[in-house]
């Protein structure tokens, strides 16, 4: 089936570093969506994006809709402990009503 | 609060034993789903509901079932589990389908033996 290709797989990195993670497809996404998973809780809805070329920013974190409509960007500026998490991308499936699908994550660790 | 309730947040079960994981929400939406979370693997989506009495397969729909009766419940159900059914599973839900993103809850895992 249709899938999302996140990378990296996981980050370690220190405190006050930025970050950037990207998604790619296959195939041509409408939408992007941007979630973060803490331990022990379900994922959180970070960043959406609608438009090809479009910027988003959510406090430190600032995402784009990648111009082909194949990919998209996450960046995390300053990064601080509570960063910490696993980071999906998400897209829906055109047509197909309430079927969205997600990336294989990347997993962020922040080292004080 | 606006939420996602689902119960049991941890179930042991054994092979074969019927079970059902119940998720509620409180916000109104007309969208619903279920994912199991596999470790390398992300988010899979197993079934999802665009309204009461409608539901729809997603890419890991066997060995589940599901219903949607009431606008506010989307129970899974498992009829006959199996081991390589043990997994994290969340239930979500959305205003107004894809574009809006799903909200989920917090979680179930199952472990079946």
């Amino acid at each position: 089936g249709q899938q999302l290709n996140q990378s990296p797989q996981s980050m370690f990195i220190q405190e006050g570093e930025d970050v950037s993670m990207n998604c790619t497809s296959s195939s041509i996404f409408n939408t992007w969506l941007w979630y973060k998973q803490e331990p022990g809780e379900g994922p959180v809805l970070l960043i959406a994006l609608y438009k090809a070329g479009e910027l988003t920013s959510n406090g430190r974190l600032t995402a784009q809709f990648g111009i082909t409509r194949k990919d998209s960007f996450l960046n995390i500026s300053a990064s601080i402990p509570s960063d910490v998490g696993i980071y999906f991308c998400a897209g829906p499936m055109r047509n197909q009503g309430g079927k969205l699908i997600f990336g294989q994550g990347t997993e962020l660790s922040v080292k004080p | 609060e606006a939420q996602v309730t689902q119960n049991p947040r941890y179930l042991i079960t054994v092979t074969g034993k019927k079970l059902t994981v119940t998720c509620s929400q409180n916000m109104n939406h007309e969208y619903m789903s279920w994912y199991r979370q596999d470790p390398g693997l992300g988010l899979r989506q197993i079934y999802y509901s665009m309204n009461v009495e409608v539901t729809d397969k997603g890419d890991v729909p066997e060995g589940y079932k599901v219903s949607r009766k009431e606008k506010r419940n989307f129970p899974l159900i498992l009829e006959s589990p199996s081991p390589n059914q043990t997994s994290l599973y969340f239930c979500a839900s959305s205003k107004g389908g894809y574009n809006y993103g799903y909200t989920f809850g917090s979680g179930t895992r199952l472990t079946v033996v």
